[in-house]
């Protein structure tokens, strides 16, 4: 067990829906990354946040945005979804900005029908 | 444009044999090179990572090889076990960013048969 937690575990929607996933860290953790992994693209970093600020963006679709809370959970939010968002999506939490080690969690499953 | 070329996609190992994994990097400003072993239904898990001002690193039975010329560097894995049985990911990042963002290969599933 990796210390962050992430909910739901899956979630099924449909296309042109709105949904948000929740990321919590490790304790003590500031850096919270996300990430898209599917069949065809593999892992791919989505966007970081460093104590609520954000930090840098990746492959990150303009439908796709997300935050740090004070407390320090993440939200990812995904709007107008379409058929090829459908993904694992993972976060993790490192205790600095520039900290090597990433704790991934256990990922949130979305099917998009 | 992929970063991060791995190979092989897949790997069937023999138990007690070694497998070996290899990736290679395009972007010279990559300073850290973790490898994630990922079992189904669960994220990624860190399993060893090393800088380019080392060319060799081992832990227990994983060692990772790097070549700061050649731009690459691979994952032996010494006598394998049927637990070994995962997906296997390399990965780079650069700390010049502000960010450690990971960029990784597509992946490399190990199968270890008994």
């Amino acid at each position: 067990d990796s210390g962050v937690t992430q909910t739901p575990k899956h979630l099924i929607t449909a296309t042109g829906q709105r949904v948000t996933l929740r990321c919590s860290p490790r304790s003590g953790d500031l850096s919270v990354y996300w990430y898209q992994q599917s069949l065809d693209q593999g892992l791919q970093f989505l966007i970081h946040y460093y104590n609520g600020e954000e930090r840098a963006k990746g492959n990150i679709l303009e439908r796709f945005s997300a935050q740090q809370f004070p407390d320090l959970h993440s939200e990812l939010n995904l709007s107008s979804l379409e058929l090829g968002d459908s993904a694992l999506y993972f976060c993790a939490s490192s205790y600095r900005m520039r900290t090597d080690t990433q704790y991934f969690g256990p990922g949130t499953r979305l099917t998009v029908l | 444009q992929q970063q991060v070329k791995q190979s092989p996609q897949s790997l069937i190992v023999q138990k007690g044999g070694i497998s070996i994994i290899n990736c290679a990097y395009e972007n010279t400003a990559f300073d850290y090179f973790p490898w994630y072993q990922q079992f189904p239904g669960k994220g990624p898990a860190l399993l060893i990572a090393i800088r380019p001002d080392v060319s060799e690193k081992k832990e227990g039975r994983f060692t990772i090889s790097f070549n700061k010329s050649a731009k690459q560097f691979s994952l032996h894995i010494m006598d394998s076990q049927p637990g070994d049985s995962a997906t296997y990911f390399c990965a780079a990042a650069y700390s010049g960013a502000g960010s450690y963002q990971l960029t990784f290969g597509k992946g490399t599933k190990l199968s270890v048969i008994p």
